[in-house]
């Protein structure tokens, strides 16, 4: 089956600075990729999606890239805010299948 | 609010008993999902179903385990005879997907515990 890894695991930044969190998956048959945030309490929610036939794909501060070759793909926030501090989670799918979900990266923004 | 609901929030239950929980979907959505989440980890799946069958489990999933979803509507996820292990947050999703992947909705969740 797939295997999502996720790092890192907890990442600290101060406010308006940048923050980038990393996946690699290990099934080249994935091709939906979803990124989420948790907040505490609450079930995840979708922040932004990209399918593998697109390199990068951005919405506001936030953005995603993703490499099918190497099989990695990244969640890049700009000028963090005090209220972008969760948990977010990436995930992998085959067609809307099995998700498979990474660890989870604790994000803390310092104001 | 339209979003995917859940009940209960919370379930306290000594080891050994039976529970129910139950998840009532986007209205429009034809796929359901039930994900199990412990601390410091992801969502790890269990099943889904489109419409009203049951198309994966997980081969992690035990026996005590079952789910239902009657009619394609709400569904119930059952748990057996349960243990320590059993602890976890239990999540349901929902999505429309027509197989090119489509984005979950997730509920909020049902904390159990147990004794």
């Amino acid at each position: 089956g797939e295997n999502v890894e996720q790092h890192p695991s907890t990442l600290s930044v101060q406010e308006g600075d940048s923050a980038v969190i990393k996946c690699t998956y290990s099934d080249s048959a994935s091709n939906y990729f979803p990124w989420y945030k948790q907040e505490l309490g609450k079930g995840p929610q979708l922040i932004i999606d990209i399918r593998s036939n697109v390199g990068e794909k951005k919405d506001q501060r936030i953005a995603v890239t993703l490499n099918k070759t190497a099989k990695h793909f990244s969640l890049h926030i700009t000028e963090t805010q005090p209220e972008d501090s969760a948990v977010y989670f990436c995930a992998a799918s085959w067609s809307g299948n099995q998700f498979y979900f990474g660890t989870g990266t604790s994000l803390t923004v310092i104001p | 609010d339209t979003g995917v609901s859940q009940d209960p929030r919370h379930k306290i239950t000594k080891r050994g008993q039976n529970v129910t929980f139950r998840c009532d979907p986007i209205s429009e959505h034809n796929r359901l999902y039930w994900y199990r989440q412990t601390l410091g980890q992801g969502p790890e799946f269990l099943t889904y179903f489109q419409n009203e069958a049951q198309l994966e489990k997980s081969r992690l999933l035990s026996d005590r385990f079952s789910a239902e979803r009657p009619k394609g509507s709400f569904s119930t996820l059952e748990i057996q005879r349960t243990e320590q292990g059993d602890s976890a947050m239990y999540l349901c999703a929902s999505s429309w997907d027509t197989g090119g992947g489509s984005p979950l909705h997730f509920g909020n969740g049902t904390r159990l515990t147990v004794t």
